[in-house]
């Protein structure tokens, strides 16, 4: 069974940073491509970045591009996203995602979800 | 960036109702749209890829249509368990975009 456990959330003060982790289980990690995807309170879903399986290749939304940093170790299964610079408007629920590919590229799909974590921009 | 388009924003509906949820993107996307249902304080679940094509375990009143610009999401018969907010995402092109979402509630 895929599961996909976010942790690293918080409040955070506009200009700090916050690194989000997704601890990876139930499939080969390294075979298959990764995503962040957040939730604002309330709003729509909206794709954030993406990494290749192997870490080689990465893609960022223009919004978050320059201040947010995907990686990932494959030898522990987790994901990460490093936030720097962060600003009100990066408030929401961050999800970490599976994709069905090793690679990130048109029809790379997001299969599976975790369960999200919060993450709170405010002063 | 690809523009996707639901309609309706929301829809009150009875146990039973036949349910037709649409999806409009910007630009042809080659039937690389996917549907996702999200019930409150939950992770999105995957429901239909390559526009038509029902994901394991999905049950067989969920179904999809349409090609180029144009999908259609359809509930045959709605079931308590299936009022929730639904999502439709073009995966053609980077970023991957997602409509804005169709809430179906309890009449």
């Amino acid at each position: 069974e895929v599961q996909l456990v976010e942790s690293g959330g918080g409040l955070v003060q506009p200009g700090g940073s916050l690194r989000l982790s997704c601890a990876a289980s139930g499939f080969t990690f390294s075979s298959y491509a990764m995503s962040w995807v957040r939730q604002a309170p309330g709003k729509g879903l909206e794709w954030v970045s993406a990494i290749s399986g192997s870490g080689g290749s990465t893609y960022y939304a223009d919004s978050v591009k320059g201040r947010f940093t995907i990686s990932r170790d494959n030898s522990k299964n987790t994901l990460y996203l490093q936030m720097n610079s962060l600003r009100a408007e990066d408030t929401a629920v961050y999800y970490c995602a599976k994709t069905n590919r090793w690679a990130w590229s048109g029809k790379t799909l997001i299969d599976y979800w975790g369960q999200g974590t919060l993450v709170t921009v405010s002063s | 960036d690809i523009q996707m388009t639901q309609s309706p924003s929301s829809l009150s509906a009875s146990v039973g109702d036949r349910v037709t949820i649409t999806c409009r993107a910007s630009q042809g996307i080659s039937n690389s749209l996917a549907w996702y249902q999200q019930k409150p304080g939950k992770a999105p679940k995957l429901l239909l890829y390559a526009a038509s094509r029902l994901e394991s375990g999905v049950p067989s009143r969920f179904s999809g249509s349409g090609s180029g610009t144009d999908y259609t999401l359809t509930i045959s018969s709605l079931q308590p368990e299936d009022f929730a907010t639904y999502y439709c995402q073009q995966y053609y092109s980077t970023p991957q975009t997602f409509g804005q979402g169709t809430k179906v509630e309890i009449k």
